[in-house]
């Protein structure tokens, strides 16, 4: 069965830390994996990633993909109050359009 | 970067009635279109991927005859929940994609209450 897993659950820390977010993913056929931010409503896109070991940055973020061992993780540097969110990781196959969601990992960063 | 619709924002329907939900990219053609359901504090579980003047392709376990999905044009997918009932109650997101090498772009979602 295709599932996708995410830890931590939930995290919280302190304004100018650094987190490291958690992906794991069981899918045949592999297309990609995406990292998305949630906050109120629908999530927002952050990164897309299909090959092993290339790291792909924007600002304080960065994500790099394993696909040996079947993870990604998604690093936030220097977190601001603005990074709480919910980070939602998708894993695409390449057979028809089909996207398996983890259930995410619920960050807030405090003052 | 893409932006795309949906309508209405929230509905309340009561039980047994029908309630059709639009979801339209604003600025592309989407060749692909994406109906998501969330549950409180629960992720996002794909119930069907719509090709714009082919049927859809339903996930295992979503009935296709209660939620009826349309994509009618390049830009305009809509969803019908027919004979609504309480447990239907959820967040509906939908999302769009020009081709298959794009990320997809998220609507803002529409929360239905049934009654």
């Amino acid at each position: 069965e295709d599932k996708v897993v995410q830890s931590p659950l939930s995290l919280v820390v302190h304004e100018g830390d650094t987190v490291t977010l958690n992906c794991s993913y069981e899918v045949t056929n592999f297309r990609s994996l995406l990292w998305y931010k949630q906050e109120k409503k629908a999530p927002t896109f952050l990164f897309m990633l299909t090959s092993s070991g290339i790291e792909k940055k924007s600002g304080r973020l960065s994500s790099i993909l394993d696909k040996k061992e079947l993870f990604s993780i998604l690093n936030i540097t220097a977190t601001q109050t603005g990074d709480s969110a919910v980070y939602l990781c998708a894993v695409e196959k390449n057979t028809g359009n089909q996207f398996y969601f983890g259930t995410g990992t619920s960050l807030t960063v405090i003052p | 970067g893409a932006v795309v619709s949906q309508h209405p924002s929230w509905v309340i329907c009561k039980s047994g009635t029908s309630v059709k939900i639009e979801c339209r990219s604003l600025d592309f053609q989407a060749t692909t279109m994406f109906w998501y359901r969330q549950f409180p504090k629960q992720s996002l579980m794909l119930m069907a991927t719509s090709n714009e003047g082919s049927k859809a392709t339903y996930e295992q376990g979503v009935e296709k005859d209660k939620f009826l999905i349309n994509h009618a044009s390049l830009t305009l997918s809509t969803l019908t929940v027919t004979s609504a009932h309480p447990e239907d109650s959820s967040f509906y997101i939908c999302s769009a994609r020009l081709l298959v090498q794009y990320e997809q772009y998220f609507g803002p979602g529409t929360r239905l209450t049934v009654t």
